[in-house]
């Protein structure tokens, strides 16, 4: 079946330390793949895509995931980590860019001074 | 920037009674959708919703569960006869047409049925 699995439920982090959350998925075929991030009480913001090429993509406020096809997974990174970037972070993929999208269970971030 | 919205964002309503959340998705996409997103679990699939039909629907979307576009801008979610495990948020979303197109979310409507 199809899926999309974030191994870690929680992750706690210092501020300034890098980060790097786990994102596995199952799918028959290559998938197009989301991270999406979610603060307290808000919705759901984009902060990166991967549909097909470059393996490396690069998103908003300093993230970037790499699509590793033999692993099957498409893992989030940030170099550094600030205060704000405290939130739940969500993997999501789907067979197209107009069908639905599969989440993962996520995985909320916590930042430490 | 475009994007989508919803109200309310906050609905308290009680077991039994019928409630429906609004959308406006953004205004030169085709394809619509529902997610819910119950307290503590993962964001869920609800319908989606193309051409002025469901395109496809999860097992959760019964036939409590409807879906319209009532004109040109607005994107609804009906539940006719809520109950305790429908409390959850409730997130519209909405993507344009072509083969790289992200879907936009809305800011949600926390739905408690009490």
């Amino acid at each position: 079946a199809q899926s999309v699995t974030q191994p870690d439920i929680h992750i706690t982090v210092s501020e300034g330390a890098s980060l790097e959350l786990r994102c596995n998925y199952s799918y028959g075929a290559t998938p197009y793949l989301f991270w999406y991030v979610q603060s307290p009480g808000q919705g759901l913001q984009l902060l990166l895509k991967y549909f097909s090429g470059d393996t490396l993509v690069q998103g908003i406020k300093g993230f970037e995931a790499e699509f590793k096809r033999s692993q099957s997974s498409f893992n989030l990174r940030k170099p550094s980590v600030h205060w704000s970037d405290a939130a739940e972070y969500f993997c999501a993929g789907g067979t197209d860019s107009w069908g639905k999208l599969q989440f993962g269970a996520g995985t909320q971030v916590v930042v430490t001074p | 920037e475009p994007e989508v919205t919803q109200t309310p964002s906050h609905q308290v309503t009680q077991m039994g009674q019928e409630v429906i959340l609004r959308c406006v998705p953004i205004s030169n996409h085709l394809y619509f959708y529902w997610y819910r997103q119950i307290l503590g679990q993962k964001v869920e699939f609800l319908v989606s919703f193309y051409n002025n039909e469901i395109s496809e629907k999860s097992e959760i979307f019964d036939d409590q569960f409807s879906v319209e576009r009532p004109d040109g801008s607005n994107f609804t979610l009906k539940i006719r006869s809520t109950k305790l495990e429908d409390s959850a948020m409730y997130f519209c979303a909405s993507t344009g047409t072509g083969i790289n197109y992200e879907q936009y979310f809305g800011p949600g409507t926390r739905l408690t049925v009490t």
